[in-house]
């Protein structure tokens, strides 16, 4: 079934510490991949977006991913977690060929605590 | 500033009766969106409308109704046949993307509704 994961329901970093969120999907050709971040009763932000080109594309607040082809995966990253980072991070695809629709495909989402 | 905003914040219900759940957008965006979030799970779509007096069901659209009159306005319906409305309700908006065919979503704060 055609589907987008994060394996990682929850993770703990320390402050300072690096960060990677997973995320896999699984379409016969390339969706169109965001992630997005919640902070706790809010809505959704977005992050960062790829829909063609370079591979490693640059977010707001630091995040960076990297979209893997060989791997189906769009991984989040960031150098160097800060307090305020703490929240649940969304990937999310627009499956190939929906543009007419607008439809996003949200993964589980991953909680992010962070350690003093 | 331009965005989305969903009231009530937090609605409570009786088991049997029907809410409705609001959500303005002032961005001039076309498609708008509803979405559930429930823990662990994701969002999932419930409706979707892309122009004025049309919309379509998503995932889950079993126990719920909207109505689209104005460009501005997708209120939301749970009505007494949904099952299980104990939610997080989050409404987006369409920003049709400087890249041809991608989706960008604006959401809204938001609607926690809990059936006593």
């Amino acid at each position: 079934a055609q589907s987008v994961t994060q394996p990682d329901i929850h993770i703990t970093v320390s402050e300072g510490a690096s960060l990677e969120l997973r995320c896999n999907y699984s379409y016969g050709a390339t969706p169109y991949l965001f992630w997005y971040v919640q902070s706790p009763g809010q809505g959704l932000q977005l992050l960062l977006k790829y829909f063609s080109g370079d591979t490693l594309v640059q977010g707001i607040k630091g995040f960076e991913a990297e979209f893997k082809r060989s791997q189906s995966s769009f991984n989040l990253r960031k150098p160097s977690v800060h307090w305020s980072d703490a929240a649940e991070y969304f990937c999310a695809v627009q499956p190939p060929f929906s543009s007419n629709t607008g439809k996003l495909i949200f993964g589980q989402g991953t909680t992010l605590q962070v350690k003093p | 500033d331009g965005g989305i905003t969903q009231s009530p914040k937090y609605l409570f219900r009786k088991e049997g009766q029907n809410v409705t759940l609001s959500c303005e957008q002032n961005l001039n965006h076309d498609a708008m969106y509803w979405y559930r979030q429930d823990p662990g799970q994701g969002l999932r779509l419930i409706y979707y409308s892309q122009i004025v007096n049309d919309f379509q069901k998503g995932d889950i659209a079993e126990g719920y109704s909207v109505s689209r009159e104005k460009k501005e306005s997708f209120p939301l319906t749970v009505t007494s046949a949904q099952k299980n409305p104990t939610a997080f309700y989050l409404c987006a908006s369409r920003y049709p993307g400087l890249d041809s065919g991608a989706n960008v979503l604006t959401f809204g704060a938001g609607s926690r509704l809990t059936v006593l």
